[in-house]
């Protein structure tokens, strides 16, 4: 059964603790594997799309990498903008989001 | 550049009662849905739109009734709200397909229903 992970629920950092999200993922073919960011309030806002293992993509602070099981979300020096709501999505046979990652950056 | 436009953004209703929830798109994508977010659940499918006059189920259809009106506008009817029908919903549209393959997808401010 095709399923998606997202570990830890949640996550304090200082202001320039570099830190990571992970999504793992179990499903039948990846078709890609998407990150969002979500603000409270606020609909989802698209980050990156993953296809193969080995890609990466960056933007900004962020980093997200993938594997054949899992995918990373890489923060570096985060700052208290940073502070959201990171969903991960795969799509398999279906399309799954996470339940999401929420990320509190403290000044 | 309004993106995704969802209304209402609050809604409260009786049980039994009916409402519709407009989203519009102002981007020329081909692709829109419709998700609910609930607390602890990810961001569940109800129906998607690959085009104007096409509709297809997506996780979690029943009690809901979809339109695609032309390529901007697609709605989300409740004929008969039930209090399990309490959740955040969001229109969504892309160039993608149903996974939303290889383009970005754009999500609106979302609908927060409660249904009493």
């Amino acid at each position: 059964e095709d399923q998606v992970t997202q570990s830890p629920e949640a996550l304090r950092l200082q202001e320039g603790e570099s830190s990571s999200l992970n999504c793992s993922y179990t499903v039948s073919g990846l078709r890609g594997l998407f990150w969002y960011r979500q603000d409270p309030g606020k609909g989802p806002e698209f980050l990156f799309t993953l296809y193969s293992a080995g890609e990466e993509k960056e933007k900004e602070r962020l980093k997200a990498t993938l594997t054949k099981k899992e995918s990373f979300l890489h923060i570096t020096a985060p700052k208290p903008e940073d502070s959201a709501t990171y969903l991960c999505a795969v799509h398999g046979n279906q399309f799954y989001f996470g339940t999401g990652t929420s990320l509190t950056v403290i000044p | 550049n309004a993106g995704v436009t969802q209304t209402p953004k609050f809604q409260v209703l009786k049980t039994g009662q009916s409402m519709t929830l407009q989203c519009a798109q102002d981007m020329n994508h081909n692709s829109m849905y419709w998700y609910r977010q609930d607390p602890g659940m990810g961001l569940r499918l109800i129906y998607y739109s690959a085009s104007e006059g096409t509709t297809d189920k997506g996780e979690v259809p029943n009690g809901y009734n979809v339109s695609r009106l032309n390529k901007r506008e697609f709605s989300l009817r409740l004929e008969s709200a039930a209090p399990s029908q309490t959740s955040v919903y969001f229109c969504a549209s892309s160039n993608g397909g149903r996974g939303l393959i290889g383009t970005e997808a754009f999500f609106g401010q979302g609908t927060r229903l409660t249904v009493v």
